[in-house]
């Protein structure tokens, strides 16, 4: 069985940049989310995509964006980098329907906004 | 606005002793409640859940002990070990929707 992979590892980009990061879900898992893990705090829901529709959304700008693909992959797109967005996103696959929190988490992307 | 408080924020054992982290919630729709592990560098892992059907659930050295009338629950982890070393986030959630709300964290150190 596949854990749940992110690519990059690690990533430095300037302020107003584009960044996209990118996700493969556990397999058998139909169901995406990322969260935003600032340094020294919990992750913070950004988005859900279930069946590559946004399912629900946090408390972040539209400049979040996101895509789920046909093989439940994902991506999350950042626009307009700002210094704040530097954080650990992390990516976390489940089975919809399984029930609520079980989710499994990839290592994360590290993004350093310069 | 954090829906999940977590506490201490960090805490150091001795091997062997117990470390207890506490979180109190606020949201009556909460029905799910995961204890998660993350090492450095690495993403978070679920380490044990709790329903409100049940006051305590343990798996081994790890216990969750569930007090829903004053809505707050606790993971206590004995016989410490320094693999134990790492930050535990609790979480909570609810049934129907599609995310989980996390506390800042606490850092446990083990020393040996």
């Amino acid at each position: 069985e596949t854990g749940v992979t992110q690519s990059p590892t690690h990533l430095i980009k300037t302020r107003g940049q584009q960044v996209t990061l990118r996700c493969s879900s556990q397999s058998g898992h139909n169901t995406v989310s990322w969260y935003q893990q600032a340094l020294g705090q919990g992750p913070q829901f950004i988005f859900q995509y279930y069946r590559e529709e946004e399912n629900g959304r946090g408390n972040f700008p539209p400049r979040f964006s996101g895509l789920q693909f046909p093989n439940y992959s994902s991506e999350l797109n950042v626009n307009a980098l700002e210094l704040d967005d530097s954080a650990l996103y992390l990516c976390a696959s489940s089975q919809q329907g399984v029930g609520t929190g079980e989710l499994f988490f990839g290592e994360g992307s590290r993004l350093t906004v310069l | 606005q954090q829906q999940v408080k977590q506490s201490p924020q960090s805490l150091i054992v001795q091997k062997g002793g117990i470390s207890i982290i506490n979180c109190a919630y606020e949201n009556t729709a909460f029905d799910y409640f995961p204890w998660y592990q993350q090492f450095p560098g690495k993403g978070p892992a679920l380490l044990i859940a709790i329903r409100p059907d049940v006051s305590e659930k343990k798996e081994g050295r790890f216990t969750i002990s569930f007090n829903k009338s004053a809505k707050q629950f606790s993971l206590h982890i004995m016989d410490s070990q320094p693999g134990d070393s790492a930050t535990y986030f609790c979480a909570a959630g609810a049934s129907g929707d599609y995310k989980l709300s996390f506390g800042a964290g606490t850092t446990v150190t083990v020393r040996a």
